[in-house]
């Protein structure tokens, strides 16, 4: 049981738009910055988002991130059949003294 | 640019030990704390440990805590993470990560990966 919740799954067609959530608490998103990643199949994890809503060099402005109180959302927009990949969110919870991860979300492009 | 290349994973059987590194470059290694984290065959990301950028501090996922111990060595751009009493749920792909600073839990680059096999 991971201790960020997203949905296992969501899907939308090319050029369309989607979201991703993740549901923390007040020891972990509600208290510090969440990144976002994005692994393809077959490859190590890659950092598209981080400090909740900055975007790293290279990554387009296709992608963004925001932050509520203790949820995060990940949003896409002009999906292209190379976004299909799992996402996940992490953060560091203050009161475990871990880094926490998200169960993983699989994006389908229809 | 950054790299990080992980190596050291192979088969084990259980309650064996092995030792995972992870040569660092294209960055300065003392300055960031280096996470490890892991990942199942067809499962999502589980972190498991991080150490400051002198290695003073460490924290242990409880899943691991006092079974794998990570350290480094500043002198050699390396981070290791010793593994004992292995067990079958050890299992993974084993990630080194850097973060952007010192537990902020944002992981800004990762290594390939090394796979790590428990089996009798």
């Amino acid at each position: 049981q991971s201790v960020l919740t997203q949905p296992p799954s969501v899907s939308a067609a090319p050029g369309q738009k989607v979201t991703i959530s993740c549901s923390g608490s007040s020891s972990n998103i509600g208290k510090n910055y969440v990144s976002w990643y994005q692994q393809l199949p077959g490859t190590a994890p890659k950092l598209l988002i981080y400090d909740n809503n900055k975007r790293p060099s290279g990554i387009p402005d296709r992608f963004s991130g925001s932050k509520s109180g203790t949820s995060a959302t990940l949003g896409i927009t002009g999906l292209q059949t190379g976004d299909e990949a799992d996402y996940y969110c992490g953060t560091w919870d203050s009161s475990l003294n871990s880094g926490v991860f998200g169960g993983g979300t699989k994006l389908t492009v229809l | 640019q950054v790299q990080l290349v992980e190596s050291g994973g192979g088969v084990v059987q259980p309650g064996r030990s092995l030792r995972l590194s992870c040569a660092a470059s294209g960055f300065t290694f003392n300055s960031y704390g280096i996470h490890w984290v892991r990942q199942a065959p067809g499962k999502g990301l589980e972190w498991v440990a991080i150490i400051s950028y002198d290695g003073s501090s460490k924290y242990y996922a409880d899943s691991v805590k006092g079974r794998f111990t990570i350290s480094r060595d500043n002198s050699k751009n390396t981070l290791y993470l010793q593994m004992n009493s292995l067990r079958a749920e050890d299992a993974a792909v084993y990630y080194c990560a850097k973060d952007l600073a010192y537990r902020s839990g944002q992981l800004d680059y990762w290594g390939q990966g090394t796979l790590v096999t428990v089996s009798s």
